[in-house]
């Protein structure tokens, strides 16, 4: 249960909404989170969902849980230049997170 | 405050060496662990420690040798250095296994020549 994948890019226009998809394996993950990595920085907490949960909404970002399915998005509402990075899907799965490949976010003036 | 953190930042050094990297998270967690990520932005835990001691341990070369001194403390020393060691390594810290939050810090380059 070590396969979580993620698209490698996407590029979104400033202003719309952003939508980050990302499946995993293991359907007995406690946890499931998105990490955002700036270049050159660390890994960032954004937002994480319990699995009993389907939906988490926090500011600008929602977080979707389909477990029927083993599918995680994020959304990032009014999509801003600061919000180009790298976002990490990850499960947490044998009291260790495994990531997916991270989707690098491109946003366009 | 820094949470969790990470010494050195960058690293350089030639192959054959053996090199140390030190982190340190200051939020009384018990949980502590070591990824790599690699040229191509993929990570993989390496190790954790829970009160000091070993509770993962991946496929990694034993050339790998994680130390605990102490809960707040998770050291990386590396015998032996290839180039295929060149990544950034990431710390990262949790209150205790089965807690949502892991906080990581801000990675250390290690280059070797």
């Amino acid at each position: 249960g070590e396969d979580v994948e993620q698209s490698l890019f996407l590029s979104v226009r400033e202003g719309d909404s952003s939508v980050i998809n990302c499946t995993y394996t293991d359907s007995s993950s406690t946890y499931l989170y998105w990490y955002k990595q700036e270049p050159g920085a660390g890994l960032q907490l954004l937002t994480y969902i319990f699995s009993n949960m389907d939906m988490k909404q926090d500011q600008r970002l929602t977080v979707l849980l389909n477990k029927k399915d083993k599918h995680l998005s994020l959304r990032i509402a009014d999509t801003q230049t600061g919000d180009s990075a790298i976002y990490f899907c990850a499960e947490n799965y044998d009291y260790k997170l495994s990531f997916g490949a991270g989707t690098t976010v491109t946003v366009r003036a | 405050d820094t949470a969790v953190s990470q010494t050195p930042k960058y690293l350089v050094t030639q192959m054959g060496n053996d090199k140390s990297i030190k982190c340190e998270q200051n939020l009384g967690h018990d949980t502590m662990y070591w990824y790599k990520q690699d040229s191509k932005k993929f990570l993989k835990i390496m190790f954790s420690y829970n009160n000091k001691e070993l509770i993962i341990n991946e496929t990694v070369p034993n050339r790998f040798s994680p130390k605990s001194p102490d809960k707040a403390h998770l050291n990386l020393h590396i015998n032996s250095l290839e180039l295929g060691d060149s990544a950034v390594y990431f710390c990262a810290s949790r209150e205790r296994v089965g807690v949502s939050e892991q906080y990581f810090g801000p990675g250390t380059r290690l280059t070797v020549t």
